[in-house]
């Protein structure tokens, strides 16, 4: 079952914050973000692991609320350059290496 | 830098026609994934293969099957391209284990008509 996006869709003034949010209804091992600009292949951004670890991007941000099941992306003073489609991949307890996405949040940054 | 690599951006095929999606990957992982993207649906994993000759059905396999004879390469095959595998398809691949993160292919948009 897919994670749940939210928002779908979200514009912003160049210099506004935004908050994605991912939420599944089972047991997660990780939630990956990543990032797909029009035309494009999607790139990651970050994973978040049980426990607390993080790796990935050093300019935006994310939570995982492990007894929740949910993850959020923060996107702090958003730049022209964050517009894109964000994806979240959802890692379960029992499924290494397979991911399930969500279905995006679709993000433009306008000036 | 990784490289995944896919043999077509486009392609249209006609009903019924058997269909053969390539990709290569030049960075030895053992992982790879054949993803396919539609509007509102996000990405769907149809298959994926942990290392040369196994493979896992993912969440959508009906009407697909998938080929890894070597390690870099990992195909997708339409055996009777219908209407509604028109999509956009996306290849992927990553380290094995847990919570490594996947490198996508440009993807390779499928017309059958």
């Amino acid at each position: 079952q897919q994670p749940v996006q939210s928002p779908q869709a979200v514009i912003l003034r160049e210099g506004e914050d935004a908050v994605i949010n991912c939420s599944s209804s089972k047991a997660l091992y990780s939630v990956h973000w990543y990032r797909q600009k029009h035309g494009e292949a999607p790139v990651f951004l970050m994973i978040l692991l049980k426990g607390g670890e993080q790796k990935g991007h050093d300019k935006i941000s994310a939570s995982f609320n492990e007894k929740k099941q949910q993850s959020s992306l923060y996107l702090t003073a958003s730049q022209l350059s964050y517009s894109g489609t964000y994806f979240c991949g959802t890692e379960m307890t029992g499924t290494a290496s397979k991911l399930t996405f969500g279905t995006g949040t679709r993000l433009q940054v306008t000036l | 830098d990784v490289k995944v690599t896919q043999s077509s951006r486009y392609l249209v095929k006609r009903t019924g026609e058997k269909v053969f999606l390539e990709c290569v990957q030049d960075m030895d992982h053992e992982n790879m994934f054949w993803y396919r993207q539609d509007p509102g649906l996000g990405l769907r994993l149809i298959y994926f293969s942990y290392d040369v000759k196994m493979k896992e059905k993912g969440d959508i396999p009906e009407g697909y099957s998938v080929s890894r004879e070597k390690k870099e390469r990992f195909s997708l095959i339409l055996e009777s391209a219908s209407t509604n595998q028109t999509s956009m398809y996306l290849c992927a691949s990553s380290f094995p284990g847990r919570s490594y993160e996947q490198y996508f292919g440009p993807g390779t948009r499928l017309t059958v008509t």
